[in-house]
């Protein structure tokens, strides 16, 4: 069965660069979320689509954006990466409110 | 402030051995999911329950969720090393199809073969 598909799966940059993470949710999934989770902490909602419309915000530093296109793949922007930033970040996505799936992670590294 | 809340933190077991983590909210939830991460990898989907009381299993893994559907619990029989990893609680807060799913803090599992 398809999954959810990340990429890159490991990023390094440098600070003040910028980067830009993929997300292909699985196939008639009509929510995508993106997650970010640093080291020893549980996954922070950054934020959702539905339907290709932003459905809702969370944490997301105003340095970041994303988008999804219409074929439903997402897209997370980030700019002026600070050592901060350097974490885990998930793709997620599901149906309705079945079950929600996520994907493998983007590990982005900030030297 | 943290709404959803694991207990215990962390948790070392002899293989073989039965545990029980525990997983709180103050409010009530709409789906309460459980999942298994292993340290820099990807979130692994166990379980999802949606009715106030709703039990399941899968192999030697058992989730509760309670009456009122706002306390889960997962079971694990005759723990294996397979089994050590981190385990997060997930749930919905409101019933939009859309919405997302907020996280408790987790609770680390050891295994001693």
């Amino acid at each position: 069965a398809a999954g959810v598909i990340q990429s890159p799966r490991h990023l390094i940059k440098e600070k003040r660069e910028t980067a830009t993470l993929k997300c292909y949710p699985i196939p008639r999934h009509d929510t995508v979320y993106w997650y970010q989770q640093g080291p020893g902490q549980d996954p922070q909602f950054l934020i959702s689509f539905y339907e290709k419309m932003q459905s809702d915000k969370g944490s997301i530093p105003d340095r970041f954006s994303a988008q999804q296109f219409s074929d439903y793949h997402s897209e997370l922007n980030m700019s002026s990466l600070e050592l901060g930033d350097s974490a885990l970040y998930f793709c997620a996505s599901r149906q309705g409110n079945e079950k929600l799936f996520f994907g493998s992670g983007t590990q982005l590294s900030v030297l | 402030s943290q709404e959803l809340e694991q207990s215990p933190q962390s948790l070392i077991v002899q293989e073989g051995k039965n545990l029980t983590i525990n997983c709180t909210s103050s409010k009530t939830l709409y789906g309460l999911y459980w999942y298994k991460q292993k340290y820099g990898e990807g979130l692994i989907f166990l379980m999802m329950l949606q009715k106030g009381g709703e039990e399941k299993s899968h192999e030697k893994i058992t989730a509760k969720l309670d009456e009122k559907k706002q306390q889960s619990s997962l079971h694990i029989t005759a723990s294996q090393p397979s089994h050590a990893g981190i385990y997060l609680c997930g749930a919905d807060k409101i019933k939009t199809s859309y919405d997302k799913v907020i996280f408790g803090p987790g609770t680390s599992l050891s295994v001693i073969p």
